[in-house]
């Protein structure tokens, strides 16, 4: 079975410019995890969706960020504008909902604003 | 919040053993720990449940102190591709029952 994929691998825009990333969990996971990583904040949770509701965005930083899982195999990060302080590395990850619920990540994607 | 991870960093020799220590303030129903290598997505090691169940490698082992909230990893003769990243992630259960935070990293160095 094939992992978790996310495109684009690596995206470069500039500041002001709307960013969509998306992400296919593997089939048959309930959970799907958005995480962003800098070395300054190391790896954060910004929203999770169980069965494709959304059950935490606590993390998400600020208005700009929304998340959306129209189906079980799909979902998107979008940011709006984009501004330079967002330059991470987003993954996507997910699991199922067993006692051990062990998260499967994806490449990631490597943002860079300029 | 999120859980501190002791030492920040170890440098080892192929073969030496190394303990990755982790901790949290909070009750936990769950450790998770995962391994990342430079540029590479994190993988998965181990999980530890409260109640003493855990799964993982064969080769990595780990502790949970229910009571302290406190969790080790340890390698024992060390590889070179042992070298990487490790975080764990700890799980409250409950309302929050699959949403893991991570804590800062170990940086593991393995040298020849």
């Amino acid at each position: 079975d094939a992992g978790v994929i996310q495109s684009p691998r690596h995206e470069v825009t500039e500041m002001g410019q709307e960013v969509t990333l998306r992400c296919k969990p593997i089939s048959g996971h309930d959970y799907l995890f958005w995480y962003r990583q800098t070395m300054m904040r190391g790896l954060e949770l910004l929203i999770y969706f169980n069965n494709n509701v959304p059950i935490d965005d606590s993390g998400m930083p600020e208005d700009r960020f929304s998340a959306k899982m129209p189906n079980a195999s799909f979902s998107t990060l979008k940011i709006q504008p984009s501004e330079p302080r967002d330059s991470a590395v987003y993954f996507c990850a997910s699991s199922k909902q067993t006692p051990y619920n062990e998260q499967f990540f994806g490449p990631g994607t490597r943002l860079t604003v300029l | 919040q999120q859980p501190v991870q002791s030492p920040q960093a170890v440098i080892l020799r192929e073969g030496e053993d190394a303990v990755i220590n982790c901790s949290s303030s909070k009750a936990l129903y769950s450790v998770h720990w995962y391994r990342q290598k430079h540029g590479e997505a994190p993988v998965f090691l181990m999980i530890l449940l409260k109640g003493g169940e855990q799964k993982g490698h064969e080769k990595i082992s780990a502790s949970f102190n229910e009571k302290k909230q406190q969790s080790s990893l340890y390698l024992t003769a060390s590889q070179l591709s042992y070298s990487g990243t490790y975080f764990c992630g700890t799980e409250t259960g409950g309302t929050s029952y699959g949403k893991l935070t991570f804590g800062q990293g170990t940086i593991l160095t393995v040298h020849p």
